[in-house]
């Protein structure tokens, strides 16, 4: 099993700014998994990080808007960035054990 | 294009009696299905899986079903209980290019009522 943080738990931001958001593992992991779950829609896999190379990103999702950095088998960043409005949502990061996915907390990002 | 549906937003249900939550799927071949529970301002947590071989899993008061044919998986809770009131989440797990996939359901909030 996995115990994951998340930090900040919540935020209200401004419209044009930037957010990054922080997910600590209690064991290496060879990838972690960000997800978008906006009010009343399903989780959404934004993108897949692996320690040492770039993130992959599914469709609809871009680099420029949510980069990632995976410093370490234990931690990983998602930055929200130039926000607006669409982008209030619940942010959870992921690892997968046995094929068992654990999820963190989550970030509730509100964007005014 | 791909599809999970789960059967209703709601579902509302009189403590003691057995929940039947519903997962059906479009184009999709799985690998396997899971299920986890959701409560309010919380990650998911895992529940249970079931592979595309296996008819039936269960756990304690847990049953899942997995119809292939169907594209369907049934969630059963037997003797539900006020604290097993949350959102429940299907999931469909399927390499994909190489890569790990997991696809979620919108979930199913079920209130069990004293």
């Amino acid at each position: 099993s996995a115990v994951i943080s998340q930090k900040p738990s919540r935020d209200i931001c401004q419209r044009g700014t930037s957010l990054t958001i922080q997910c600590q593992v209690d064991s290496q992991v060879t990838m972690m998994f960000w997800y978008r779950q906006q009010p009343g829609q399903s989780l959404t896999l934004i993108a897949t990080a692996n320690q040492g190379s770039e993130a992959t990103y599914e469709s609809g999702f871009v680099i420029d808007k949510f980069p990632i950095s995976r410093p370490n088998l234990t931690f990983s960043t998602l930055t929200v960035s130039n926000m607006s409005p669409e982008d209030s949502s619940i942010y959870l990061c992921s690892v997968e054990f046995g094929n068992e996915q654990f999820f963190g907390p989550g970030t509730r990002l509100t964007v005014l | 294009s791909q599809k999970i549906e789960q059967n209703s937003e709601a579902l509302n249900i009189q403590e003691g009696k057995t929940a039947t939550l519903t997962c059906n799927y479009t184009n999709y071949s799985p690998a396997y299905l899971q299920w986890y529970r959701q409560d309010p301002g919380r990650g998911p947590v895992f529940l249970l899986l079931i592979r595309e071989n296996e008819k039936e899993k269960r756990k304690e008061r847990l049953k899942v079903t997995f119809d292939t044919t169907l594209k369907q998986s049934l969630f059963h809770i037997t003797a539900s209980q006020p604290a097993d009131s949350a959102t429940y989440l299907c999931a469909l797990s399927y390499s994909g290019a190489g890569s790990y996939q997991l696809t979620f359901g919108k979930g199913t909030k079920l209130s069990v009522i004293p």
